[in-house]
């Protein structure tokens, strides 16, 4: 299967631990996006990377959340000092763009993380 | 803020009907347009997608959408649905402003029950 992985697929944590998620992109794509998704709503931009670089972060992404892509390849989102409000499904993407150039984005199948 | 509306949270139908799932967007900028399905324990995947050039488009299974610039609207159509289109249906739109190439926004969300 070439398509976007994630792991874990679900993760169950106590309030106030740290937790890390991996995604491994389409292998030629240079764009990683992380998205959180919680029941009823669409999927909510968090960050996305060009290569190893983070060019954007949404207002989301509070100060306990870090995400990374060191060598332009996987990814990890870490969040610190989880809450019950950070449980969620939290959502890979990857595409193929350059310079100003838009594409369509390919997704994973999430982490589902429950914070209890 | 920008913001993308379905109008629809759940469509109940019997197989062999229509289909019409409403989206509308705030934005009056350029603007690439999505509709992603998500199947009972699958990951989001693309249905269609517009980026410039004959506003209708055609996705896959049998699916089209037309994107109508006045009204801000990318409403989603099937002329007959199957069973096996039950499913969540997701429209998103990336809007080009302030050098933004990761924001995609998407609506909540629209459940398709189809009746056999």
């Amino acid at each position: 299967d070439t398509g976007v992985s994630q792991n874990p697929r679900h993760k169950i944590t106590k309030r106030g631990q740290n937790v890390t998620f991996r995604c491994d992109p389409i292998s030629e794509h240079n764009r990683l996006y992380w998205y959180r998704q919680t029941l009823g709503q669409g999927p909510e931009f968090l960050t996305y990377f060009q290569n190893e670089a983070q060019l954007e972060k949404s207002r989301l992404l509070s100060d306990r959340f870090s995400a990374e892509r060191p060598k332009g390849s996987f990814s990890t989102l870490e969040i610190q000092r989880t809450e019950q409000g950070d449980s969620a499904m939290y959502l890979c993407a990857s595409s193929l763009a350059w310079d100003r150039d838009y594409n369509e984005q390919f997704f994973g199948p999430g982490t589902r993380l429950t914070v209890l | 803020a920008q913001s993308v509306s379905q109008h629809n949270h759940h469509v109940i139908l019997s197989e062999a009907a229509s289909l019409e799932l409403g989206c509308n967007y705030s934005y009056g900028g350029t603007v690439n347009l999505f509709w992603y399905v998500q199947y009972p324990g699958q990951h989001l995947q693309l249905l269609l997608k517009y980026f410039s050039g004959d506003p209708l488009v055609k996705g896959i299974k049998g699916f089209e959408a037309e994107f109508i610039k006045s009204k801000f609207s990318f409403n989603l159509r099937k002329p007959s649905v199957q069973w096996s289109d039950t499913a969540e249906y997701f429209c998103a739109v990336h809007m080009n402003y302030g050098g933004s190439q990761g924001n995609l926004i998407f609506g909540k969300g629209t459940k398709l029950s189809v009746k056999p």
